[in-house]
C-alpha cells in the first residue's frame, strides 16, 4: 500500500495570506489527523476527522481549520498567517477511530512564512 | 491535562552500553502509551504501544502507574539505533494524541 502523502512538500508564505495543506492517507483507512511540528513546542495535536467530521480538536485558534472528504483525502487551512506558524505540518492516518490504533505519518509540509 | 515529559533531549552512549530513554506522563485515567521514532531523514513512526507488550528491535517498555512513567529500554544500544525517539499518549478511545519533545539518541561507535 501506498503511504500517507502531503502535498505540497515546501511552502513558502507571506504573513496575512492563507494556506491549504493536503494529505491522502492510506488507501482504507479512515481517521485522519493534524499535527503541528516545531522545534519549540515539538509535535501539537491540531485536529482529527474521521469519516468526514472532526472528532477531535487541539488547543489552536479558529485560523487553523480542516475539513475531511468522503474519499478520506483531508485539507488543513491556515488563514491570517502569522511568523509563528511557521512550522512542519505533518498528517497521519489510521484505519480505525480510538486511541489504541497506530498512526502513519506523512513525510509533512514545511511552512515558511516570511 | 495531560502531559508527557522526555527530561533528555540528547542521550549519547556507546556501541553495546544499555539505553534508557525517560518517559512520564501525567493523566488521571488510563492511558494508551506509544514510543515512536524517527530515523534520519524518515518519517515518523510507531515502535511499540504498551498495550502489546512487545519487544520491538530490541526495545521494551513498561507502563508504570504508580510512577507514572514509560521509560523505554534497550540492554545493548546499536549504532542503527541513533534517532529521535517521542514518548506519546492518548486517552478516552480518541485519536487525540500528546507527544512529548522528544530524545535524541546517539549511539557512538
Amino acid at each position: 500500500k501506498a503511504g500517507v502523502t502531503q502535498t505540497p512538500r515546501y511552502l513558502i508564505k507571506t504573513r496575512g495570506q492563507q494556506v491549504t495543506l493536503s494529505c491522502s492517507p492510506i488507501s482504507g483507512h479512515r481517521s485522519v489527523s493534524w499535527y503541528q511540528q516545531t522545534p519549540g513546542q515539538g509535535l501539537q495535536f491540531l485536529f482529527e476527522y474521521f469519516s468526514e467530521t472532526q472528532r477531535n480538536k487541539g488547543n489552536f485558534p479558529g485560523r487553523f481549520s480542516g475539513r475531511q472528504f468522503s474519499n478520506s483525502r483531508s485539507e488543513m487551512n491556515v488563514s491570517t498567517l502569522e511568523l509563528g506558524d511557521s512550522a512542519l505540518y505533518l498528517c497521519a492516518s489510521s484505519a480505525e477511530q480510538g486511541s489504541r490504533h497506530e498512526q502513519y505519518f506523512g513525510p509533512g509540509t514545511r511552512l515558511t512564512v516570511t | 491535562a495531560q502531559r508527557v515529559t522526555q527530561p533528555e533531549k540528547l542521550l549519547s552512549v556507546f556501541k553495546g552500553a544499555p539505553v534508557e530513554l525517560k518517559c512520564n506522563y501525567s493523566y488521571s485515567g488510563s492511558p494508551e502509551l506509544f514510543w515512536y521514532v524517527q530515523y534520519s531523514r524518515q518519517r515518523l513512526q510507531l515502535l511499540l504501544r504498551h498495550i502489546s507488550r512487545e519487544s520491538i528491535k530490541g526495545f521494551t517498555a513498561d507502563l508504570n502507574k504508580g510512577e507514572t512513567s514509560f521509560h523505554l529500554k534497550k540492554p545493548f544500544a546499536q549504532e542503527e539505533d541513533s534517532a529521535m525517539y517521542y514518548c506519546a499518549l492518548s486517552y478516552g478511545g480518541y485519536q487525540k494524541v500528546t507527544f512529548g519533545t522528544g530524545t535524541k539518541l546517539q549511539v557512538i561507535p
